[in-house]
């Protein structure tokens, strides 16, 4: 079983659609980054967060650390933000401290 | 903000050649760059993580013969992969740390897709 694990897989919606994709994971974390992967490949750290929320133009990400649960939420969405967007988690824990797990990844494609 | 360059973008090779992949930091120190590989609809899985001046330190399964990483300075660690066979044929990206605490924001490259004939 994977560390991390985020829903959907796959998910499409229309432009102008709320978007959500979440993260759960398993092990004790010290932070949980957000990043974006576009098509090309390369990957862009969007959020980094140990509590609370944080927004950022239409993205918002909040994160539960007594339900180790994270929220990606994207308002009013564009085709641009078609990518494949990505959860990790740093664990704080004893001989993993400082390790990355990542989430396998949720393809978003926006429609015009 | 930051910018982390990664050279090539893409790189076909033939069978048994070596290849080699650089990572740079472009306008900040990076004292530690890690090195994912990552299979299509798969989690960028760590390889290595290189520490300048020092030996990079493998995930188990990782073969540090095949996959030789060398970090001598503080703004370029490169991955060579030796000797590379079809099973390497893979999508290799970097990223770096800025500042000593695991909690530091994270950059990363662009990415090489790397294909062995």
């Amino acid at each position: 079983k994977n560390e991390v694990e985020q829903s959907p897989q796959n998910l499409t919606a229309q432009e102008g659609e709320f978007i959500t994709i979440n993260c759960s994971y398993s092990v004790g974390i010290s932070a949980l980054h957000w990043l974006q992967q576009h098509p090309g490949g390369g990957i862009v750290s969007l959020f980094m967060l140990s509590s609370g929320k944080k927004k950022h133009g239409r993205l918002i990400a909040t994160i539960n650390i007594q339900e180790k649960h994270s929220s990606l939420h994207i308002t009013a969405s564009h085709p641009r933000d078609s990518a494949v967007y990505i959860c990790a988690v740093r664990s704080d824990r004893g001989s993993t401290l400082g390790r990355l797990y990542f989430g396998r990844g949720t393809q978003l494609t926006v429609w015009p | 903000g930051a910018v982390v360059s990664q050279h090539p973008s893409w790189v076909i090779c033939k069978s048994g050649t070596s290849v080699k992949i650089e990572c740079r930091s472009l306008d900040f120190q990076a004292t530690t760059m890690f090195w994912y590989r990552q299979f299509p609809k798969q989690s960028l899985m760590l390889m290595a993580t290189s520490n300048e001046g020092s030996k990079a330190t493998y995930e188990q399964g990782v073969e540090k013969d095949k996959f030789l990483i060398n970090h001598a300075s503080l703004t370029l660690s490169t991955l060579t992969v030796t000797s590379a066979h079809p099973e390497d044929s893979s999508f290799y990206i970097c990223s770096a740390r800025i500042g000593g605490s695991y909690n530091s924001p994270l950059h990363f490259g662009n990415g090489t897709r790397l294909t062995v004939t």
